[in-house]
């Protein structure tokens, strides 16, 4: 149980082009779900918090314009990265909350994002 | 006082050997301490979490002790396998709100078999 998905698991994509990634709780109702970014060899940088059906709530230093978060329904997630450009290239990580108990984070597989 | 430290940053182990991972945290509002196992290009996945009513958790050879009073907790991973190579993380939220995760740094366990 508590299964999360992500799609696309890779993409390239050119300079000022936007990509949309999905994230599904595939099992439970996810009543939040969060979206982090990670460099590599780095720790998750948690970008913003959505709810379903209200806006997302975005982390200090993180353009909301950018990065657009839309929290559809229960099991559906996306984040849209508009205008992309090569210092957007990173690994993208959903994250859905309300399987096992509300405080317990279950984490897709995450998307590998690069930007010519 | 979000702050969630990790140490160590690397940890070399022999094959059948002890691992232990350590986390201190200052907010004592944190309530939910989980830990997380993650391999090279995958999602972090859910090893094993414990809350702060009691002071220990095992489950299999992963093992979490906790110290209230001085705001640590410790992973232990007995019998420590080559598969077990990987980063580890630990996080602290409040079970409660938003639940947001503070992260540690992690750390990269490399077991020798």
């Amino acid at each position: 149980g508590a299964v999360v998905s992500q799609h696309p698991s890779r993409v390239i994509c050119k300079s000022g082009t936007s990509v949309k990634i999905e994230c599904r709780s595939l099992d439970f109702q996810a009543t939040t779900m969060f979206w982090y970014r990670q460099f590599p060899k780095k720790s998750l940088m948690l970008m913003a918090t959505s709810n379903e059906g209200s806006k997302a709530t975005y982390e200090q230093g993180v353009e909301k314009d950018k990065f657009l978060i839309n929290h559809a329904s229960l099991t559906l997630s996306t984040l849209t990265v508009t205008s992309a450009h090569p210092e957007d290239s990173s690994f993208y990580i959903c994250s859905a909350g309300g399987g096992g108990g509300q405080e317990t984070q279950y984490f897709g597989p995450g998307t590998r994002l690069l930007v010519l | 006082q979000q702050q969630v430290k990790q140490s160590p940053q690397s940890l070399i182990v022999q094959k059948g050997g002890i691992s232990i991972i350590n986390c201190a945290y200052e907010n004592t509002a944190f309530d939910y301490f989980p830990w997380y196992q993650q391999f090279p290009g995958k999602g972090p996945a859910l090893l094993i979490a414990i809350r702060p009513d009691v002071s220990e958790k095992k489950e299999g050879r992963f093992t979490i002790s906790f110290n209230k009073s001085a705001k640590q907790f410790s992973l232990h991973i007995m019998d420590s396998q080559p598969g077990d190579s990987a980063t580890y993380f630990c996080a602290a939220s409040r079970a409660s709100g938003t639940y947001k995760y503070i992260f540690g740094t992690g750390t990269r366990l490399k077991v020798l078999a």
